[in-house]
């Protein structure tokens, strides 16, 4: 079954303490980003990765980190979470036919919830 | 950064009726995307929009792709309650140095009354 797995579901933390949310998609997509969806914002993107080792910025990069070292995984690093850091967070995996062709075979995860005390 | 205008933001319907929504730029997009969102999910593709001018259609739903490939539209024909959920444009440019990004609107809140 094609999926994007995210793991922890839920998590509340304090700032400061480092922390990672994986990532993972099993139909060895090219593709893959990280998103956080704020009420009222809409999904708005934080890293996205073309391909292995190949990453780039989103609209609101700062505070986090990625990487990508294999194909089926996109981790998302917090090194000093803060308070505004509380969302909601997606990851996606998208099939490319091309450099920058989207095609319709995408899935997000189910979501990973995030609240910094 | 590019923006996506997404409007309504909500709509509270009676079952039946159809629905429209719709998505605009300031800048142009090579593809548009439709997504709903279901409540304590992540959001499933509807449809996907590929060059102006297009009409797509997906069982009840139907997207288009404007001309000016600025904006898009998003119809629902016969609303039923299962309709429910949020709505969102996505809009991805081609342009040099930004060929991974994909910008969302704010989302359409659907309600659907039995």
């Amino acid at each position: 079954e094609a999926q994007v797995t995210q793991n922890p579901r839920y998590l509340i933390t304090v700032t400061g303490k480092k922390l990672t949310v994986t990532c993972s998609q099993n139909m060895n997509h090219e593709y893959m980003s990280w998103y956080r969806q704020d009420p009222g914002l809409g999904l708005r993107q934080i890293y996205y990765s073309m391909n292995v080792e190949v990453t780039d910025k989103g609209d609101v990069p700062e505070g986090y980190k990625v990487s990508r070292k294999e194909k089926r995984n996109f981790p998302l690093i917090l090194e000093s979470p803060s308070p505004n850091q509380t969302s909601l967070y997606f990851c996606a995996s998208i099939k490319v036919v091309s450099p920058s062709g989207f095609t319709d075979t995408q899935y997000f995860g189910p979501g990973t919830r995030l609240t910094v005390l | 950064g590019q923006q996506l205008n997404q409007s309504p933001q909500s709509m509270f319907i009676q079952e039946g009726e159809d629905v429209s929504m719709n998505c605009t730029s300031s800048s142009i997009f090579n593809t548009w995307l439709w997504y709903k969102q279901d409540p304590g999910e992540g959001p499933v593709l509807l449809i996907a929009l590929y060059k102006a001018g297009e009409l797509t259609s997906n069982g009840r739903l139907t997207a288009q792709f404007g001309t000016t490939r600025k904006d898009s539209f998003l119809n629902i024909s016969a609303s039923i309650p299962s309709d429910v959920g949020i709505y969102f444009c996505a809009g991805q440019s081609r342009g040099s140095g930004n060929t991974g990004k994909l910008i969302f609107g704010q989302g359409t809140t659907l309600q659907v009354k039995p």
